[in-house]
């Protein structure tokens, strides 16, 4: 199995540029997630879909979408980039039952907004 | 209000010598908190959890609820452990993690 797989591994972009980020996971897991890692700031949920049909805001919402495209995918989209969303961007999924599991990251995604 | 503080950014000690990396969290109600691992040029992965109280990697891991911490230890540091640390925390129903701003560990020889 794959696990949790990310494309693509880098991007540049210039100011105003779109651009959508994908990621599935294999595992059967009904909750994805986007965060977004920056030096000093940590993992920053972006959105999550705690089930297929699903999606939330996290911390740091503004400038992103997201689409639950169906159980295995869990799209991210920047409509107009901007410098300030410079980051390694993150996937991740989980089985959350009764109690909360652990989550299963991607490689993640370097993205560069000149 | 949910935060996770890691008061450390760097932390840096020798082969041998002991760790400890802490982590304090903010949460009224009680907390699910764990540690999570990035080795160089690996993915993000799950340490340890408080709930299922175990050592991993000779990584253990107490909460302390009288002093909302929940600080990551080791006795004998191994240059392997060279790391990024993420403690992060669930809260009751919720699902979804968060995570403190990280410690980078290094192990000097």
């Amino acid at each position: 199995n794959a696990g949790v797989t990310q494309t693509p591994k880098f991007q540049v972009l210039k100011t105003g540029q779109s651009m959508t980020l994908q990621c599935a996971q294999d595992m059967n897991h009904n909750s994805m997630y986007w965060y977004r890692q920056d030096p000093g700031m940590g993992l920053r949920l972006i959105y999550y879909s705690a089930s297929e049909g699903t999606t939330d805001k996290g911390e740091v919402p503004n400038g992103y979408n997201v689409s639950r495209l169906n159980k295995r995918e869990f799209s991210l989209r920047l409509e107009s980039a901007a410098p300030s969303q410079t980051s390694v961007y993150f996937c991740a999924s989980s089985e959350y039952a009764v109690s909360y599991n652990e989550q299963f990251f991607g490689p993640g995604t370097r993205l560069t907004v000149l | 209000a949910q935060r996770v503080t890691q008061p450390e950014k760097l932390l840096s000690v020798f082969k041998g010598a002991p760790v400890e990396l802490k982590c304090n969290y903010s949460y009224s109600g009680s907390p699910e908190l764990f540690w999570y691992v990035q080795y160089s040029r690996q993915r993000l992965q799950l340490l340890l959890r408080h709930i299922s109280r175990e050592s991993i990697k000779g990584f253990t891991a107490d909460l302390n609820k009288g002093e909302t911490s929940f600080h990551l230890k080791k006795p004998f540091a191994q240059e392997e452990d060279s790391a990024m640390y993420y403690c992060a925390l669930n809260g009751q129903g919720a699902q979804k993690l968060v995570f403190g701003q990280g410690t980078r560990l290094t192990i000097n020889p």
